[in-house]
């Protein structure tokens, strides 16, 4: 079965330092991934996809980030972080139908 | 480009009582619809998909939906909540492959929070 793998649950970092959130898949090829932020009681804002090995797609401009090195691993990176980059971001892969999502990676930046 | 309207921000009710959360969309193509389920602080989990046939969907935890092509909508029901299915829920849709355009995106709304009450 699938599994997708999130890490870490909870950061607490300060601004201007850099970030790396690490998403991996197991179980499937070739998937789709994505990146999502979720503030509060603002839903979830899409900001980076793939359909593949070095290819990622920005739906908003910011600070931050993205990279495919292997099939199934994806990475949300920062250089330097802003308080604003706070949030809830949680990981995804899908292939033509539903999405399944990692647990969450809870960023505060102090 | 498809959109999401969740009616309600804020659903509580009372344990054992029925619930409605309702989700209209917008999509000039066919979609794919689903309702998500979020605990505090954890990922989010799939409760139900429409992706063809039945118009009726039954998901886990004793959910179930009703797409309306007419109406657009896909409304989310249980008939005896409790207190566990405190929440918060997404509803989100997704272009049909080879409808046109890009089909990667899953669209979501901005969820409902359900509060089940003793």
């Amino acid at each position: 079965s699938q599994t997708i793998h999130q890490w870490p649950a909870t950061l607490v970092q300060p601004v201007g330092s850099p970030l790396s959130l690490e998403c991996t898949v197991e179980g499937t090829s070739n998937p789709n991934l994505y990146w999502y932020r979720q503030a509060a009681g603002r839903g979830l804002q899409l900001l980076f996809y793939s359909v593949g090995i070095g290819q990622i797609s920005s739906e908003v401009p910011q600070n931050l980030s993205a990279s495919r090195p292997q099939d199934r691993q994806f990475i949300l990176s920062s250089k330097k972080l802003l308080l604003s980059d706070s949030g809830f971001y949680l990981c995804a892969w899908s292939h033509n139908t539903e999405a399944f999502f990692g647990q969450g990676t809870r960023l505060t930046v102090v | 480009a498809q959109s999401v309207t969740q009616l309600d921000s804020q659903v509580p009710v009372f344990e054992e009582a029925p619930v409605e959360l309702r989700c209209n969309y917008s999509s000039s193509v066919s979609v794919y619809l689903f309702w998500y389920v979020q605990y505090p602080n954890q990922g989010l989990q799939l409760l139900l998909k429409y992706l063809s046939g039945s118009t009726l969907v039954k998901g886990i935890n004793g959910f179930e939906a009703e797409f309306n092509k007419s109406q657009t909508s896909f409304h989310l029901r249980k008939p005896s909540v409790h207190i566990s299915d405190t929440a918060e829920y997404f509803c989100a849709v997704r272009r049909v492959p080879n409808s046109g355009g890009s089909n990667y995106k899953l669209t979501f709304g901005k969820g409902t929070l359900l509060t089940v009450n003793p």
